[in-house]
């Protein structure tokens, strides 16, 4: 266990619709990284915020949005839900915004679009 | 060219013997490389974590990194039913993105 936790588990949403996952650090981390995995592929950096601020994006629409709480706990927001988002979140803590720092993933939500 | 290139498997290999997996990577100011298993229906777990030239032993994994080369691996020694699994490997290329390959899955045979 890495102490990150995620919820919900799964989620079901139709297409146009708008979702929010949520992601606890853990303990002493101050850096949360989100990524969604397809099914079949390694998974692909969305963004990354430390200290409550955005600190990177990967190459994802701006219909993808986040924030991150004072207690480092994030949030990932999806609007206008297409058939391809379809896929595993997972999120990532890290103790701190650097290249060697190790990032734990949390058990994931398994989000469906139909 | 993708960022990060893993050797295609699925790898299949009997009980106690050992399991090889490839990474290559196109970015040469990468400077952390890791390894992650991850299970069917979980999330990856990180299980190695290297930066500089050389190998790595913990337990039963070995990573070797190969900067010039810009190569890295895992060796799974006395591979158990257990190390059945997909094996990442993960790049980081600048202060806050991991880059991941696509996977190689790992079968063990009994």
């Amino acid at each position: 266990e890495t102490g990150v936790t995620q919820s919900p588990t799964h989620l079901i949403k139709t297409r146009g619709q708008q979702v929010t996952l949520r992601c606890s650090s853990q303990s002493g981390h101050n850096t949360v990284s989100w990524y969604q995995q397809a099914l079949g592929q390694g998974p692909q950096f969305i963004f990354q915020y430390y200290r409550e601020e955005e600190n990177g994006r990967g190459n994802f629409p701006p219909r993808f949005s986040g924030l991150q709480f004072p207690n480092y706990s994030s949030e990932l927001n999806v609007n206008a839900l297409e058939l391809d988002d379809s896929a595993l979140y997972l999120c990532a803590s890290s103790l701190e915004s650097g290249r060697s720092d190790e990032q734990f993933f949390g058990p994931g939500t398994r989000l469906t679009v139909l | 060219q993708k960022e990060v290139e893993q050797n295609s498997g699925p790898l299949s290999v009997p009980e106690g013997a050992i399991a090889s997996l490839n990474c290559t990577y196109s970015d040469r100011v990468s400077q952390s490389f890791f390894w992650y298993r991850q299970y069917s229906g979980k999330s990856p777990e990180l299980i190695m974590s290297i930066y500089s030239n050389g190998d790595k032993e913990d337990g039963r994994f070995t990573a070797q990194l190969n900067k010039a080369s810009q190569y890295v691996s895992l060796l799974i020694r006395d591979s158990q039913p257990s190390d059945s699994a997909t094996y990442l490997c993960a790049v980081n290329t600048n202060d806050y993105k991991l880059s991941f390959g696509a996977g190689t899955t790992v079968t063990v045979r009994a």
